[in-house]
């Protein structure tokens, strides 16, 4: 069955390094994949969505990639700060609208 | 703008009773779907509507599970009986037509059941 999966470990890295996170997807060829921030209490908020004919897509200090020949997608935060600490989770869709979510990875950003 | 309104936020509830959780979606969006998100499974889509119709139900896990879309800006998700195991947050989503497009979350209710 398709699968998203996220590294469920958390992610402590220093304020104004580089955040990195991984998507990886099995048994299914996505022709898209969306990623959410979720913060405690909240619902997920949509970040950014890349298609699978494209190779990288940014929005302020966010990127996110996309390689279909390793079924993977990473999530870049440049310059992180404090208030990005939360949980980011990817998604993608099934079918028409049977949508998909990895369990996240929880970024903590050190001051 | 008003965003998903989910209620209530919280409930707590003995195991046997029936649970109902509600949901307003975003005004003009004609999808509506309903997760359940707990620690160990992550978010998992249980039912989502078009036009207020149920399309897809195959992630309701029992038949204590149902979901109604009565009109476009009110859906329920209702369990009955409850058990320990339902125990989770759901979560509400509305969107626009698209399978590309964003889903707009509500702030979920956390339901604990004793």
């Amino acid at each position: 069955s398709q699968k998203i999966e996220q590294n469920s470990e958390a992610l402590n890295i220093q304020e104004g390094k580089t955040a990195t996170l991984t998507c990886n997807y099995t048994n299914y060829s996505p022709a898209y994949l969306q990623w959410y921030r979720q913060d405690p209490g909240r619902g997920p908020v949509f970040l950014l969505l890349i298609r699978e004919n494209e190779k990288e897509k940014r929005k302020e200090r966010l990127k996110v990639t996309f390689d279909t020949t390793l079924k993977q997608s990473l999530f870049h935060i440049t310059a992180s700060q404090p208030a990005d600490s939360a949980t980011y989770l990817c998604a993608t869709v099934s079918g028409t609208y049977k949508y998909i979510f990895g369990t996240g990875t929880r970024l903590k950003v050190l001051a | 703008d008003a965003g998903v309104i989910q209620s209530p936020r919280h409930e707590v509830t003995e195991m046997g009773q029936e649970v109902t959780l509600r949901c307003k979606p975003i005004s003009g969006h004609d999808y509506l779907f309903w997760y359940r998100q707990t620690m160990m499974r992550g978010l998992e889509l249980l039912i989502y509507f078009n036009n207020n119709v149920p399309i897809d139900d195959s992630g309701m896990p029992e038949d204590r599970f149902s979901a109604k879309m009565p009109n476009a800006s009110f859906s329920t998700l209702k369990i009955q009986p409850s058990e320990p195991r339902d125990s989770a947050v759901y979560f509400c989503a509305s969107s626009f037509s698209g399978s590309n497009q964003p889903q707009h979350f509500g702030d979920g209710t956390r339901l604990s059941i004793l």
